[in-house]
């Protein structure tokens, strides 16, 4: 099992649409998570973290964490063209301060 | 400096030859982390500083890898008898304190090994 899964898609959105992006965790004791934005051939940015259960929201994104059942998702509303990319679920785990990253999901919003 | 700085941006090496790369963080940074990506492939962790000290250095693949920190600031990585196979994205990446902090990535080093 992967520390950090995420479906790698492509999820196809329509634009104006919600896109919503996945990602659970194996250790249980994980206290930060993260999610990142790569366009391709740029480097991650980071575009939301969240540390305690329940929902964050910026702009936009909406990030939802449940500790419980070891999931985060990110919550993209009125989908762009440019917010096509690949979504990076990180967290960071209960020992040590390792910041682990999922494979990513690649979003394709359609005009 | 205002962000994570990484050089140089591109290197191109022979296969056998060592290489160096450069991360300069984001100022006051105690925390800096090393990844690799491959072409169309996911981050690869590689070895975490806290201060000059690697708590963890797991992701170094071989003996061939080795990475240092100065003065809590600087960092190198360095890579001995490069192999083709070590072709990738080589990304730095800071956070304030490590715990709980948000990691923000410089450009990345791009390592091609002919």
């Amino acid at each position: 099992q992967k520390e950090v899964e995420q479906n790698s898609g492509p999820l196809s959105v329509p634009e104006g649409a919600i896109a919503s992006l996945n990602c659970t965790y194996s250790d249980r004791g994980s206290q930060s998570f993260f999610w990142y934005r790569q366009y391709s051939g740029k480097s991650p940015e980071l575009i939301m973290s969240i540390y305690s259960n329940g929902d964050k929201e910026d702009g936009r994104f909406t990030a939802q964490l449940n500790k419980a059942s070891q999931y985060v998702s990110l919550l993209i509303r009125d989908s762009q063209p440019s917010d096509s990319a690949t979504y990076l679920c990180a967290v960071t785990k209960a020992a040590g301060n390792k910041l682990t990253f999922g494979g990513g999901t690649r979003v394709l919003v359609k005009p | 400096g205002a962000g994570v700085s990484q050089s140089p941006s591109n290197k191109v090496t022979e296969k056998g030859k060592d290489v160096e790369l450069r991360c300069d963080p984001i100022s006051g940074h105690t925390a800096l982390y090393w990844y690799r990506q491959s072409l169309g492939q996911g981050l690869e962790f590689l070895i975490y500083f806290q201060g000059n000290s690697a708590p963890d250095k797991s992701g170094l693949p071989s003996d061939r890898f080795s990475a240092e920190r100065t003065g809590g600031s600087v960092s190198t990585l360095t890579i001995q008898r490069t192999q083709q196979e070590d072709s990738a994205v080589y990304l730095c990446a800071s956070s304030l304190t490590g715990a709980n902090t948000e990691a923000f990535f410089g450009q990345g080093t791009r390592l091609t090994v002919v």
